[in-house]
């Protein structure tokens, strides 16, 4: 079965600074990956995805995010972190027909 | 994408009732599924619902305990049966086309069972 890893629990980030969130995967062939946002009291948000192709993918509200194969890893980035990205971050790859998802990342953004 | 309804948003129910949670798209799609996010934790798949069939079961979780339905191509519900206070957790709702790889969500049900 396909595993994701979030080795961050919380991250804590000053309004304006740059944001990277971590996520591992385990899976053998090009996996598909996602992330997830979900603010308080919300359901989840897709902000992008990676399929094949090109390995540095761009979402939406200015998110990005980079697979890199050989660490097996799909960080998120973001260059410009604002007060309403305080949310909670999943990552999740495909397994079949269903989707696995990391423990998620909570993140607070402190002004 | 699609709008996705779920209801209720929330609830607070008893010990061993029911509750049933509608999960109602606006378009056609050909794959629903359902997940459960217990308090601080991620989302594990309960099912997933087809049309005209029975729901496809993941393990750790049976029909007794979690009726589904799915009459149509927009529509399912989830029954929590029999509640206990373990049941407390945010149900949510999510669809995709066919290859069912990009899934969008409903905004969640929070149940507390008291």
């Amino acid at each position: 079965a396909q595993s994701v890893t979030q080795p961050d629990i919380h991250i804590t980030v000053s309004e304006g600074a740059s944001l990277e969130l971590r996520c591992n995967y385990s899976y053998g062939a090009t996996p598909y990956l996602f992330w997830y946002v979900q603010s308080p009291g919300q359901g989840l948000q897709l902000l992008l995805k990676y399929f094949s192709g090109d390995t540095l993918v761009q979402g939406i509200k200015g998110f990005e995010a980079e697979f890199k194969r050989s660490q097996s890893s799909f960080n998120l980035r973001k260059p410009s972190v604002h007060w309403s990205d305080a949310a909670e971050y999943f990552c999740a790859v495909v397994d079949g027909n269903k989707l696995v998802f990391g423990a998620g990342t909570i993140l607070r953004v402190k002004s | 994408s699609a709008v996705i309804s779920q209801k209720p948003s929330r609830d607070i129910c008893q010990r061993g009732t029911s509750l049933t949670i509608q999960c109602q798209v606006d378009s056609q799609v050909t794959m629903m599924f359902w997940y459960r996010q217990q308090p601080g934790q991620s989302l594990t798949l309960i099912a997933t619902a087809n049309q005209g069939s029975e729901a496809t079961y993941e393990s750790g979780f049976v029909i007794d305990k979690f009726p589904i339905s799915r009459p149509n191509l927009t529509f399912s519900t989830l029954t929590v049966s029999n509640m206990s206070p373990e049941d407390s957790s945010i149900y949510l709702c999510s669809v995709a086309w066919t290859g069912g790889n990009i899934q969008y969500f409903g905004a969640g049900t929070r149940l507390s069972v008291l």
